[in-house]
């Protein structure tokens, strides 16, 4: 089975922070994904990434930046934390290929306070 | 720009009984909409898929089906479990696909005992 990897299930940051969050997959998809998720507000997409170097802007990646320096990790990066970004933060990947399912992550419950 | 509803929130029902729950969408027809389960602090996880020219799909307990005229796919899962309760999200592929989906907010199943 596909794994995707968060390195944390629970952050605690503070205002003004830089903050990292990572993502790796096991199944050499070419295809990864930074969602938000918030209640009443769904999943959220920031940014993607369909290569090594290539990234995409979402449809909310204001105060967000990524990495995708190897095929199997993406990263997320809050350049500055703000309290706003308090949310569930959940990676995903798909093979190119097929397109269609994504697998995801355990999300990362990123509190800022 | 697609806008995709789930018209319940929360929907309690009986042991036993029939779960349906509804998806619509608002603008052209994608070529296939998929529905996901999401466990409270988890990351969703892909159920099915049915594609554009698919009226049905079924998978064990559960069947799909899309209605391209009403622009809406129901969901439903028969002999329902109180394992059946988590929170079911359906998504369409959008923005050039490549596996960009738009995630509806998600209908939270409880199934009472």
């Amino acid at each position: 089975d596909v794994k995707v990897t968060q390195s944390s299930r629970y952050l605690v940051k503070r205002t003004g922070e830089k903050v990292f969050l990572e993502c790796v997959q096991d199944m050499d998809h070419e295809n990864m994904f930074w969602y938000r998720q918030d209640p009443g507000l769904g999943l959220r997409l920031i940014y993607f990434s369909y290569d090594v170097k290539m990234k995409e802007k979402g449809d909310i990646p204001e105060g967000y930046s990524v990495s995708r320096e190897k095929k199997e990790r993406f990263s997320l990066i809050l350049e500055s934390a703000s309290t706003n970004q308090t949310s569930m933060y959940l990676c995903a990947s798909i093979h190119s290929a097929t397109n269609e399912k994504l697998f995801f992550g355990s999300g990362t419950q990123l509190s800022v306070l | 720009s697609q806008k995709i509803e789930q018209n319940s929130e929360a929907l309690n029902i009986q042991e036993g009984k029939t779960a349906t729950l509804t998806c619509n969408y608002t603008n052209y027809s994608p070529a296939y909409l998929q529905w996901y389960r999401q466990d409270p602090g988890r990351g969703p996880v892909f159920l099915l898929l049915i594609r554009e020219n698919e009226k049905e799909k079924r998978k064990e307990r559960l069947k799909v089906t899309f209605d391209t005229t009403l622009k809406q796919s129901l969901f439903h899962i028969t002999a329902s479990q109180p394992a059946d309760s988590a929170t079911y999200l359906c998504a369409l592929p959008y923005g050039g696909s490549q596996g960009n989906l738009i995630f509806g907010k998600g209908t939270k199943l409880s199934v009472k005992p």
